[in-house]
């Protein structure tokens, strides 16, 4: 069936290293993927958004890589801080209507 | 602005009591959803709404409706609360179902 998942629950890093959030998707046709970040107690906040119709879009210490040969998505974190520590979901919008499904969360841990 | 607003934060229910939460945002945004977040899992959704008059089925839509009479407000009803509906719900917004959701604090929903 469609899911969206990620390949590791829990990821730690050491600060100021860089970080990689990894996401698969199954849905062939969905056009639109987005990364948020969690914060505990928090509701998601937007971290980047990119489109089936690029590979890679870049932020402020944020890049989003989208590889649509192996339906997979990644998050990049330069320069990882103690406040990137957070969960982060990937979704994806399946084209076909309004629904933006979710995966999983991965954990990020930030080590001092 | 005020951005998107939940309430109540917390809620406690008897199993078969019904409630209703509330969510409204003051962005004009088209598009609104509701989702719940149950621990150490991702959202799933479980209504959306692309404009006032239009709801739709999320992954999980049973035991709740919803309404979009307004712009602003998309209020969610659980008819007859169930234990398996403890969770955390969060409402949000965004201009379209393509473009970054603005999220609520969420409501903490315990039934008992």
């Amino acid at each position: 069936g469609e899911s969206v998942g990620l390949h590791l629950p829990t990821l730690s890093v050491q600060e100021g290293d860089n970080s990689i959030i990894n996401c698969a998707y199954s849905n062939s046709a969905s056009d639109y993927f987005i990364w948020y970040k969690q914060e505990s107690g928090k509701g998601p906040q937007f971290i980047i958004d990119i489109r089936s119709n690029m590979d890679k879009r870049q932020g402020q210490r944020v890049t989003v890589l989208l590889n649509k040969t192996v339906k997979h998505l990644s998050l990049q974190i330069a320069a990882t801080q103690p406040g990137d520590s957070a969960v982060y979901f990937c979704a994806e919008n399946h084209n076909q209507g309004g629904k933006l499904i979710f995966g999983q969360g991965t954990e990020l841990s930030v080590k001092p | 602005n005020a951005g998107v607003t939940q309430t109540p934060k917390f809620q406690v229910l008897k199993t078969g009591q019904s409630m209703t939460l509330q969510c409204a945002q003051d962005m004009n945004h088209e598009y609104m959803s509701w989702y719940r977040q149950d621990p150490g899992m991702g959202l799933r959704l479980i209504h959306y709404s692309v404009g006032a008059g239009i709801t739709d089925q999320g992954e999980v839509p049973n035991g709740y409706n919803v309404s979009r009479s307004t712009t602003e407000d998309f209020p969610l009803r659980l008819l007859s609360a169930a234990p398996s509906q403890t969770s955390v719900y969060f409402c949000a917004s965004s201009y379209s179902v393509i473009a970054e959701q603005y999220f609520g604090p969420g409501t903490r929903l315990t039934v008992t």
